[in-house]
């Protein structure tokens, strides 16, 4: 089935550094990318959608200057956490879309950020 | 104002019995919808999805059971095994909307050998 990868899995670094995520679809094409923030026991809180070539689209409330996304190729989509802070402490995952119609959204293993 | 909704926050059930998982939703723009299966640490698995124009949709241990009408969808495992014991998300979406998906908040579903 469909592949995704992510990577890391997990940082910890210290307050003021970026932090640089990667998202690869490794056996499809995704012209379509999405970036979500999970909450301890809370459900998937989507932050933005990454389109290949284009501009990513954020939802309300997320900071696009705070989270650069880059997504240069159909497999590659980045997410750069910038000057992070304890309270951006939290479990990042991706998705991937097949450019195919009608098909499931594939996540990453998510990347668990720990700010100190 | 949550579109999609999980109610229940757990589910046990014994080895080799039905599991059914409820899903709600509130906005009927909705037309497509899935579940996902997710363990600690890692992300979200596909499981089985349906289109609005059906009402089911099976594949191997896993149903789902879509009523438009009272928007309201189930998943069913039958049997369950030990190995689905996990946090299960139902999610929503509408064509056309960036296929952008709206998540439930989740329900962890423990089978007990």
């Amino acid at each position: 089935g469909a592949v995704v990868s992510q990577h890391p899995s997990r940082v910890i670094c210290k307050s003021g550094t970026s932090v640089k995520i990667e998202c690869r679809s490794l056996d499809f094409q995704a012209t379509t990318m999405f970036w979500y923030r999970q909450f301890p026991k809370q459900s998937l809180m989507l932050m933005a959608t990454s389109n290949e070539g284009s501009k990513a689209t954020y939802e309300q409330g997320v900071e696009k200057d705070k989270f650069l996304i880059n997504h240069a190729s159909l497999t590659l989509s980045t997410l750069t956490v910038t000057s992070a802070h304890p309270e951006d402490s939290s479990f990042y995952i991706c998705s991937a879309m097949d450019r195919l119609a009608d098909q499931p959204q594939h996540f990453g293993d998510g990347t668990r950020l720990s700010i100190l | 104002d949550q579109q999609v909704k999980q109610n229940s926050p757990s589910l046990s059930v014994q080895e080799g019995r039905i599991s059914i998982l409820n899903c709600d939703y509130t906005n009927s723009m909705f037309d497509y919808f899935l579940w996902y299966k997710k363990y600690p640490a890692e992300g979200p698995t596909f499981l089985i999805s349906i289109s609005s124009i059906k009402d089911k949709n099976e594949d191997g241990r896993f149903t789902v059971f879509l009523n438009k009408s009272a928007k309201h969808l189930s998943l069913h495992i039958v049997p369950s095994q030990p190995g689905d014991s996990a946090v299960y998300f139902c999610a929503a979406r509408q064509t056309g909307a960036n296929s952008k998906l709206t998540f439930g908040k989740g329900i962890t579903l423990s089978v007990r050998p």
